[in-house]
Protein backbone atom coordinates (compact mmCIF):
# COMPACT_ATOMS: atom_id res chain seq x y z
CA UNK A 1 0.00 0.00 0.00
CA UNK A 2 1.45 3.52 -0.93
CA UNK A 3 2.29 5.68 1.97
CA UNK A 4 2.62 9.37 2.35
CA UNK A 5 4.56 10.92 5.18
CA UNK A 6 5.43 14.43 5.88
CA UNK A 7 7.38 14.70 9.18
CA UNK A 8 6.64 18.53 10.02
CA UNK A 9 3.83 19.20 11.83
CA UNK A 10 4.19 22.67 12.34
CA UNK A 11 6.50 25.46 10.61
CA UNK A 12 6.77 29.11 10.64
CA UNK A 13 8.38 31.36 7.99
CA UNK A 14 8.64 34.97 8.51
CA UNK A 15 6.80 37.18 5.67
CA UNK A 16 9.12 37.37 2.32
CA UNK A 17 11.47 34.19 3.24
CA UNK A 18 11.39 31.53 2.37
CA UNK A 19 10.45 27.94 3.64
CA UNK A 20 10.39 24.38 2.48
CA UNK A 21 8.12 21.58 3.25
CA UNK A 22 8.90 17.66 3.43
CA UNK A 23 7.61 14.81 1.95
CA UNK A 24 8.35 11.46 1.63
CA UNK A 25 6.19 8.80 0.30
CA UNK A 26 6.44 4.88 -0.23
CA UNK A 27 5.03 3.39 -3.57
CA UNK A 28 6.40 0.21 -5.82
CA UNK A 29 4.79 1.73 -8.83
CA UNK A 30 6.45 3.54 -11.72
CA UNK A 31 3.79 5.50 -12.88
CA UNK A 32 2.33 8.19 -10.36
CA UNK A 33 1.59 11.50 -9.68
CA UNK A 34 2.20 13.76 -6.37
CA UNK A 35 0.18 16.86 -5.65
CA UNK A 36 0.75 19.87 -2.66
CA UNK A 37 -2.98 20.92 -1.53
CA UNK A 38 -3.58 23.35 0.69
CA UNK A 39 -6.24 24.05 2.92
CA UNK A 40 -6.71 27.44 4.26
CA UNK A 41 -8.93 27.74 7.61
CA UNK A 42 -12.01 27.02 7.41
CA UNK A 43 -11.75 26.57 3.45
CA UNK A 44 -11.46 24.09 0.61
CA UNK A 45 -8.79 22.33 -0.32
CA UNK A 46 -7.09 24.09 -3.17
CA UNK A 47 -4.14 22.36 -5.59
CA UNK A 48 -1.35 23.72 -5.07
CA UNK A 49 1.34 22.33 -7.62
CA UNK A 50 1.49 18.96 -9.55
CA UNK A 51 4.29 16.13 -10.62
CA UNK A 52 4.42 13.36 -12.85
CA UNK A 53 6.84 11.14 -11.70
CA UNK A 54 7.99 10.21 -15.38
CA UNK A 55 8.82 14.17 -15.76
CA UNK A 56 12.38 14.40 -14.10
CA UNK A 57 11.95 18.83 -14.36
CA UNK A 58 10.91 19.76 -11.18
CA UNK A 59 7.34 21.66 -10.89
CA UNK A 60 7.07 25.21 -10.52
CA UNK A 61 3.99 27.56 -10.41
CA UNK A 62 5.03 31.10 -9.53
CA UNK A 63 6.45 31.20 -6.38
CA UNK A 64 5.94 27.51 -5.39
CA UNK A 65 8.30 24.94 -6.95
CA UNK A 66 9.38 21.57 -5.86
CA UNK A 67 12.44 19.38 -5.63
CA UNK A 68 11.38 15.82 -6.75
CA UNK A 69 13.96 13.24 -6.53
CA UNK A 70 12.40 10.19 -7.98
CA UNK A 71 15.15 7.74 -6.06
CA UNK A 72 14.67 8.94 -2.54
CA UNK A 73 11.08 9.25 -2.93
CA UNK A 74 10.82 12.80 -1.72
CA UNK A 75 8.92 15.26 -2.73
CA UNK A 76 9.39 18.42 -0.64
CA UNK A 77 7.35 21.81 -1.04
CA UNK A 78 9.74 25.29 -1.40
CA UNK A 79 7.41 28.62 -0.78
CA UNK A 80 9.47 31.74 -1.88
CA UNK A 81 8.82 35.10 -0.81
CA UNK A 82 6.25 34.15 1.71
CA UNK A 83 2.91 35.83 1.95
CA UNK A 84 0.29 35.99 4.42
CA UNK A 85 -1.88 34.28 2.83
CA UNK A 86 -0.09 30.98 2.32
CA UNK A 87 -0.83 30.56 6.21
CA UNK A 88 -2.55 27.10 5.47
CA UNK A 89 -2.25 23.53 6.16
CA UNK A 90 -0.32 21.98 3.40
CA UNK A 91 -0.92 18.39 2.34
CA UNK A 92 0.98 16.16 0.54
CA UNK A 93 -0.64 13.57 -1.51
CA UNK A 94 0.07 10.90 -3.92
CA UNK A 95 -2.05 9.30 -7.10
CA UNK A 96 -1.31 5.99 -8.53
CA UNK A 97 -1.29 5.91 -12.15
CA UNK A 98 -3.55 3.78 -14.59
CA UNK A 99 -7.06 4.04 -13.88
CA UNK A 100 -6.58 4.53 -10.17
CA UNK A 101 -7.68 8.40 -9.53
CA UNK A 102 -7.89 7.80 -5.52
CA UNK A 103 -5.45 10.65 -3.70
CA UNK A 104 -3.27 9.16 -0.60
CA UNK A 105 -2.72 12.10 1.62
CA UNK A 106 -0.28 12.70 4.49
CA UNK A 107 -0.99 13.69 7.42
CA UNK A 108 -0.34 17.90 6.79
CA UNK A 109 1.96 20.72 7.76
CA UNK A 110 0.37 23.64 9.21
CA UNK A 111 2.32 26.75 8.29
CA UNK A 112 2.55 29.89 9.98
CA UNK A 113 3.69 33.16 8.19
CA UNK A 114 4.68 35.85 10.57
CA UNK A 115 4.26 39.46 9.44
CA UNK B 1 -20.25 27.12 -12.40
CA UNK B 2 -19.11 27.64 -8.79
CA UNK B 3 -17.42 24.62 -8.11
CA UNK B 4 -17.84 21.58 -5.81
CA UNK B 5 -20.85 22.13 -3.13
CA UNK B 6 -21.77 20.19 -0.16
CA UNK B 7 -25.03 20.21 1.83
CA UNK B 8 -25.13 20.53 4.60
CA UNK B 9 -21.80 22.47 5.79
CA UNK B 10 -22.36 20.92 9.35
CA UNK B 11 -24.54 18.56 11.24
CA UNK B 12 -25.22 17.84 14.71
CA UNK B 13 -26.97 14.42 15.12
CA UNK B 14 -27.49 12.31 17.87
CA UNK B 15 -25.82 8.50 17.50
CA UNK B 16 -27.55 6.13 16.16
CA UNK B 17 -29.70 8.37 13.94
CA UNK B 18 -29.13 8.05 10.43
CA UNK B 19 -27.48 10.96 8.12
CA UNK B 20 -27.24 11.62 4.67
CA UNK B 21 -24.70 14.46 3.10
CA UNK B 22 -25.11 15.21 -0.59
CA UNK B 23 -22.56 16.54 -2.73
CA UNK B 24 -22.74 18.66 -6.26
CA UNK B 25 -19.67 18.04 -8.10
CA UNK B 26 -18.58 20.42 -11.08
CA UNK B 27 -20.99 19.95 -14.13
CA UNK B 28 -18.55 18.13 -16.65
CA UNK B 29 -16.67 16.13 -14.51
CA UNK B 30 -17.46 12.29 -14.43
CA UNK B 31 -14.90 11.38 -11.77
CA UNK B 32 -16.60 12.21 -8.17
CA UNK B 33 -14.59 11.07 -4.63
CA UNK B 34 -15.64 10.97 -1.02
CA UNK B 35 -13.10 11.42 1.53
CA UNK B 36 -13.40 11.57 5.45
CA UNK B 37 -10.81 13.76 7.96
CA UNK B 38 -10.52 14.14 11.51
CA UNK B 39 -8.65 16.33 13.54
CA UNK B 40 -4.99 16.71 12.83
CA UNK B 41 -5.25 13.87 9.83
CA UNK B 42 -4.78 14.26 6.04
CA UNK B 43 -7.91 12.80 3.99
CA UNK B 44 -8.72 9.61 4.18
CA UNK B 45 -10.55 8.13 0.70
CA UNK B 46 -13.58 6.01 1.33
CA UNK B 47 -14.96 5.94 -2.26
CA UNK B 48 -15.17 6.87 -6.06
CA UNK B 49 -17.65 6.97 -9.00
CA UNK B 50 -17.21 7.44 -12.50
CA UNK B 51 -20.56 8.10 -13.53
CA UNK B 52 -23.06 6.36 -11.68
CA UNK B 53 -20.49 3.49 -11.23
CA UNK B 54 -19.13 2.97 -7.82
CA UNK B 55 -15.29 1.64 -8.54
CA UNK B 56 -13.42 1.41 -5.50
CA UNK B 57 -14.62 1.38 -2.16
CA UNK B 58 -12.63 1.86 0.72
CA UNK B 59 -12.15 -0.83 3.99
CA UNK B 60 -12.84 2.02 6.28
CA UNK B 61 -16.46 2.07 4.87
CA UNK B 62 -17.98 -0.07 6.87
CA UNK B 63 -21.62 -1.49 6.20
CA UNK B 64 -23.32 1.14 7.65
CA UNK B 65 -22.04 3.76 4.54
CA UNK B 66 -23.34 3.68 1.76
CA UNK B 67 -23.20 6.12 -1.29
CA UNK B 68 -24.67 6.57 -4.20
CA UNK B 69 -24.40 9.29 -7.66
CA UNK B 70 -27.76 8.45 -9.64
CA UNK B 71 -27.70 9.50 -13.39
CA UNK B 72 -23.51 10.31 -12.96
CA UNK B 73 -24.33 13.46 -11.45
CA UNK B 74 -25.31 14.73 -8.05
CA UNK B 75 -23.83 12.38 -4.86
CA UNK B 76 -25.26 11.22 -1.70
CA UNK B 77 -23.54 9.73 1.23
CA UNK B 78 -25.41 8.00 4.06
CA UNK B 79 -24.00 7.34 7.09
CA UNK B 80 -26.83 4.59 9.29
CA UNK B 81 -26.61 4.26 12.79
CA UNK B 82 -24.21 6.94 13.17
CA UNK B 83 -21.83 6.15 16.29
CA UNK B 84 -19.45 9.08 17.73
CA UNK B 85 -15.98 7.41 15.92
CA UNK B 86 -17.97 8.82 12.94
CA UNK B 87 -17.67 12.64 13.84
CA UNK B 88 -15.35 14.03 10.96
CA UNK B 89 -15.49 16.06 8.11
CA UNK B 90 -16.81 14.36 4.79
CA UNK B 91 -14.82 15.80 1.86
CA UNK B 92 -16.35 15.71 -1.82
CA UNK B 93 -14.55 16.19 -4.64
CA UNK B 94 -14.55 16.21 -8.91
CA UNK B 95 -12.51 16.10 -11.31
CA UNK B 96 -12.37 15.92 -15.51
CA UNK B 97 -12.25 13.11 -17.28
CA UNK B 98 -8.89 13.50 -18.46
CA UNK B 99 -6.16 11.94 -17.24
CA UNK B 100 -4.95 12.67 -13.58
CA UNK B 101 -5.90 16.47 -13.41
CA UNK B 102 -6.56 18.44 -10.73
CA UNK B 103 -9.52 17.09 -7.69
CA UNK B 104 -11.01 20.16 -7.01
CA UNK B 105 -12.92 19.87 -3.53
CA UNK B 106 -15.96 20.87 -1.87
CA UNK B 107 -15.91 23.00 1.87
CA UNK B 108 -16.82 19.84 3.54
CA UNK B 109 -19.64 18.76 5.66
CA UNK B 110 -18.98 18.65 9.22
CA UNK B 111 -20.53 15.76 10.86
CA UNK B 112 -21.10 15.70 15.43
CA UNK B 113 -22.71 12.47 16.68
CA UNK B 114 -23.19 13.43 20.29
Amino acid sequence: AQTVTQSQPEMSVQEAETVTLSCTYDTSESDYYLFWYKQPPSRQMILVIRQEAYKQQNATENRFSVNFQKAAKSFSLKISDSQLGDAAMYFCAYSAGGSNYKLTFGKGTLLTVNP
Amino acid sequence: DTGVSQDPRHKITKRGQNVTFRCDPISEHNRLYWYRQTLGQGPEFLTYFQNEAQLEKSRLLSDRFSAERPKGSFSTLEIQRTEQGDSAMYLCASSSPVGHTEAFFGQGTRLTVV
